[in-house]
């Protein structure tokens, strides 16, 4: 059974760098195909897709947001790390973790973690 | 850079059948999957790849893709069923996910 959990600041002030850890079981990132993503959903909005690491150490990007995030993994604890950094108000959102295998949906969803961006 | 656009909301009666649009430039040549997601809950995958379901979802959930439109169609709609549902692609790396769509369930 796989099952993805997310952790990390509940509140961050402006400017401040994010980071988030996804810890995951069930599977391993080092199997070939594997991916973990990160998604995340301000207050009453849609999902927006942030970044993607796969077993080889293949990292994507939203282009929008690329030069603020980093997606790092640590296959030995069953981890994924994300930075954001510059934080701002609007980044104020629920953020989730999700299950891939290469190009194919997010088939299992972390609980999500909310983040909220004030002074 | 490429987007994905759902209506806003769709309502349906129960028993009848809901469709949900999703359009996209050649989206048709991708591949689309949709998720359901109920408040205050994670989202939940609902077909994958055009028109496959995961296990556990009821076989009412059904899902096309052609030209620039993906489709996620739900027959015999129950009230279970309201939510929001967000149509996903992939657009040569990126991730995309459509804007989403409320269905209500009268």
């Amino acid at each position: 059974q796989i099952t993805l959990k997310e952790s990390g600041p509940t509140l961050v002030k402006p400017t401040q760098t994010l980071t988030l850890t996804c810890t995951f079981s069930g599977f391993s990132l080092s199997t070939s195909g594997v991916g973990v993503g990160w998604i995340r959903q301000p207050p009453g909005k849609a999902l927006e897709w942030l970044a993607l690491i796969y077993w080889n150490d293949d990292k994507r990007y939203s282009p929008s947001l690329k030069s603020r995030l980093t997606i790092t993994k640590d296959t030995s604890k069953n981890q994924v790390v994300l930075t954001m950094t510059n934080m701002d108000p609007v980044d104020t959102a629920t953020y989730y973790c999700a299950h891939t295998v290469v190009e194919d949906a997010f088939d299992i969803w972390g609980q999500g973690t909310m983040v909220t961006v004030s002074s | 850079s490429y987007e994905l656009t759902q209506p806003p909301s769709v309502s349906v009666s129960p028993g009848q059948t809901a469709s949900i649009t999703c359009s996209g430039d050649k989206l048709g040549d991708k591949y689309a999957c949709w998720y359901q997601q109920k408040p205050g809950q994670s989202p939940v995958l609902v077909i994958y790849q055009d028109s496959k379901r995961p296990s556990g979802i009821p076989e009412r959930f059904s899902g096309s893709n052609s030209g620039n439109t993906a489709t996620l169609t739900i027959s015999g709609t129950q009230a279970m069923d309201e939510a929001d549902y967000y149509c996903q692609a992939w657009d040569s790396r990126p991730v995309v996910f459509g804007g989403g769509t409320k269905l209500t369930v009268l």
